[in-house]
């Protein structure tokens, strides 16, 4: 059975760095056609792609947060790390860890099966 | 950065078919992946690669795919696909960044 969970604060403060981590299992990171991504979703709003991270150490990052974002991988460990700096109150969200699956042939893209629950992040005023 | 675009809202009566579509510059080159969201859970895939669905998600659940527009089509809808529905796929760029639509609020009643 695949799972994913998310772990992290609840509450980050302006201009701190967010640091979450997705534990995996079920699969392999080190799966040539798997990958993690992330994904974030503020109060009543649509989901927003952030980033993904691939076997081969391949990354993606969103282009309006790319300064902000670092992600990063422990095979050993099952666990993909998120981290966004200089946090705002408009980055309050759900933050989602998803397994994505690379498509054959690769050139068709890629996309997300299972998701975690999720956790709430939240950044006060 | 890439867009898809998706109706905000899309109503119908028990047991009609719904449509949702969702357009994007890439999608004829770039698989097409549905995800159903219902209030506080978090997303379930409900059709990948365009067209394929998931072992578990009913039959009535389609979908297509045609130049710059996909569609999930919901055959005999109930109220129980009450739901939001986010279409993704990945930008045409080479390093196959993500992007969702921006959500379609069905309501069946």
């Amino acid at each position: 059975q695949v799972t994913l969970k998310e772990s992290g604060p609840v509450l980050v403060r302006p201009t701190e760095t967010l640091t979450l981590t997705c534990t995996v299992s079920g699969f392999s990171l080190r799966n040539p056609r798997m990958g993690v991504t992330w994904i974030r979703q503020p109060p009543g709003k649509a989901l927003e792609w952030l980033a993904h991270i691939f076997s081969n150490d391949e990354k993606s990052f969103s282009p309006s947060l790319r300064a902000r974002l670092t992600i990063s991988k422990d095979t050993s460990k099952s666990q993909v790390v998120l981290t966004l700096t200089n946090m705002d109150p408009v980055d309050t969200a759900t933050y989602y860890c998803a397994r994505t699956i690379v498509v054959v042939p690769a050139s068709l893209g890629n996309g997300m099966d299972v998701w975690g629950q999720g956790t709430t992040v939240t950044v006060p005023s | 950065s890439y867009e898809l675009t998706q109706p905000p809202s899309v109503s119908v009566s028990p047991g009609q078919t719904a449509r949702i579509t969702c357009s994007g510059d890439a999608l004829s080159r770039r698989y097409t992946y549905w995800y159903q969201q219902t209030s506080g859970q978090a997303p379930v895939l409900v059709i990948y690669e365009d067209n394929k669905r998931p072992s578990g998600i009913p039959e009535r659940f389609a979908g297509s795919s045609s130049g710059t527009m996909a569609t999930l089509t919901i055959s005999g809808a109930r109220v129980a696909d009450e739901a939001d529905y986010y279409c993704y796929s990945t930008d045409s760029s080479g390093d196959y960044s993500g992007a969702f639509g921006g959500g379609t609020r069905l309501t069946v009643l």
